[in-house]
């Protein structure tokens, strides 16, 4: 079946960084536009980053844009998300997202002092 | 960027109720849109995409409708399981923007 696994949530000070990873199965990763989305706490869900299927264009949010970098591994079937220059108001749970239909549980990060 | 605005941002309706949200897009999206489903402390679940095609597995009191800048998600008969927030999203192009949400509760 399939599975969607985010890891490498955490607390970190403003400014620091992280590097989120979804680790994949169950379905043919490099067919995938993969998105990472991000939902703050009591908030509505946003959207964050984008790669296409073959790893070319990834897109960002313009509130990520420069500090956010998405990328994947289509040998290992998993996908990253680097965080630099993290902000409070990056304080969310992160999901991982497959097409439109495969989403993982979350990692919660935390931007705190 | 193409802005997206969902009404209302919440309804409160009654067991059996039909029940009607709407997405906006600021421009044309064609048929880029998708619905889901978020239930509370739970992660989101796709309902339907391309607008009105419904995801496998859904309930069929579940439709959609809708191109171009307009669209509708309608609850044809609302249960006590369908209480939930309704988000929007469009997927033509970057940036993929969500609507603000739709909160669904039982009267």
């Amino acid at each position: 079946q399939v599975q969607v696994v985010e890891s490498g949530g955490g607390v970190v000070q403003p400014g620091g960084s992280l590097r989120l990873t979804c680790e994949t199965s169950g379905f043919t990763f490099r067919s995938y536009g993969m998105y990472w989305v991000r939902q703050a706490p009591g908030k509505g869900l946003e959207w964050v980053a984008f790669i296409r299927h073959d790893g070319t264009n990834g897109d960002h949010a313009d509130s990520v844009k420069g500090r956010f970098t998405i990328s994947r591994d289509n040998s290992k079937n998993t996908l990253f998300l680097q965080m630099n220059s993290l902000r409070i108001d990056d304080t969310a749970v992160y999901y991982c997202r497959a097409g439109p239909a495969f989403w993982g549980q979350g990692t919660l990060v935390t931007v705190s002092s | 960027d193409i802005q997206m605005t969902q009404s209302p941002s919440s309804l409160s309706a009654s067991v059996g109720d039909r029940v009607t949200i709407t997405c906006r897009a600021s421009q044309d999206i064609s048929n880029y849109l998708a619905w889901y489903q978020q239930k509370p402390g739970k992660v989101p679940q796709l309902l339907i995409y391309a607008a009105s095609t419904l995801q496998a597995g859904v309930p069929s009191r579940f439709s959609g409708r809708g191109s171009g800048t307009d669209f509708t998600l309608t609850i044809r008969s609302l249960q006590p399981e369908d209480v939930a927030t309704y988000y929007c999203q469009k997927y033509d192009s970057a940036p993929f923007a969500f609507g603000p949400g739709t909160k669904v509760d039982i009267k």
